[in-house]
């Protein structure tokens, strides 16, 4: 089974709307991270967000909130007054196990957003 | 500077060719992995290095091997390059300090092999 599920391959937005981006985890562990990345066309893997399983409160970086819904482990990125260099490929990814601090990242497929004027 | 530099960018060569990607950090970080990128699938794990002294295999080994030459150099090898290894591969690297650590990564390198 998928340990990172990310089921939209493409999204569709308009400037300054926001938009949710969904990813589904599958973990036993009790301790463990959510991250989001960002891709853009250059290739290169942006950095974003992280939300961990026992905070308290849904993470923000500016523009970026994570809809963390752990009963329903769901962890969506939300993008608010979405911008024209919104447009990448989105990563969800997650490190589990609380003695697992630096270990690999557990990537989902990812998922395209299109962001037009 | 980049903290986390891949060499070459770009690589298109012929099968059956070895071929070396190589991978250096000024992060001062232990930990450092290989992933592959196809498209529609993700980044998966090919190799991971909690130290100089230590390497792991992962998710997708086979026809990979790497070597740690050092705290901050990290190579990736394709013993005899098939066309199915063409792919984006990327170099990361993370701190072990928390479990919030993100991993860093290298701008990836784009390799054809034909």
């Amino acid at each position: 089974a998928q340990k990172i599920t990310q089921t939209q391959p493409g999204m569709f937005v308009q400037e300054k709307e926001a938009v949710t981006l969904d990813c589904t985890y599958d973990t036993s562990d009790p301790s463990y991270g959510l991250f989001w990345y960002k891709q853009p066309s250059s290739g290169e893997m942006i950095f974003l967000i992280y939300q961990g399983s026992y905070d308290q409160q849904n993470a923000t970086e500016g523009r970026y909130s994570l809809n963390f819904q752990k009963a329903r482990k769901s962890a969506n990125l939300v993008i608010s007054a979405s911008q024209l260099g919104d447009s990448a490929m989105y990563f969800c990814a997650m490190r589990e196990g609380v003695y697992q601090a630096g270990t690999a990242l557990i990537f989902g497929k990812g998922t395209t957003l299109s962001v037009s004027s | 500077d980049a903290d986390v530099t891949q060499t070459p960018r770009n690589r298109i060569t012929k099968t059956g060719k070895r071929i070396m990607l190589e991978c250096s950090q000024t992060k001062g970080h232990d930990r450092m992995y290989w992933y592959r990128q196809d498209p529609g699938l993700g980044l998966r794990l090919i190799y991971y290095s909690f130290d100089v002294k230590d390497i792991n295999k992962g998710e997708i080994s086979d026809g990979y091997s790497v070597s740690r030459q050092a705290q901050a150099k990290f190579s990736l090898s394709l013993e005899s390059a098939i066309p199915n290894q063409t792919a984006l591969y990327f170099c990361a690297t993370s701190d072990a300090t928390g479990i919030n650590q993100p991993q860093h990564f290298g701008d990836g390198t784009r390799l054809s092999i034909l």
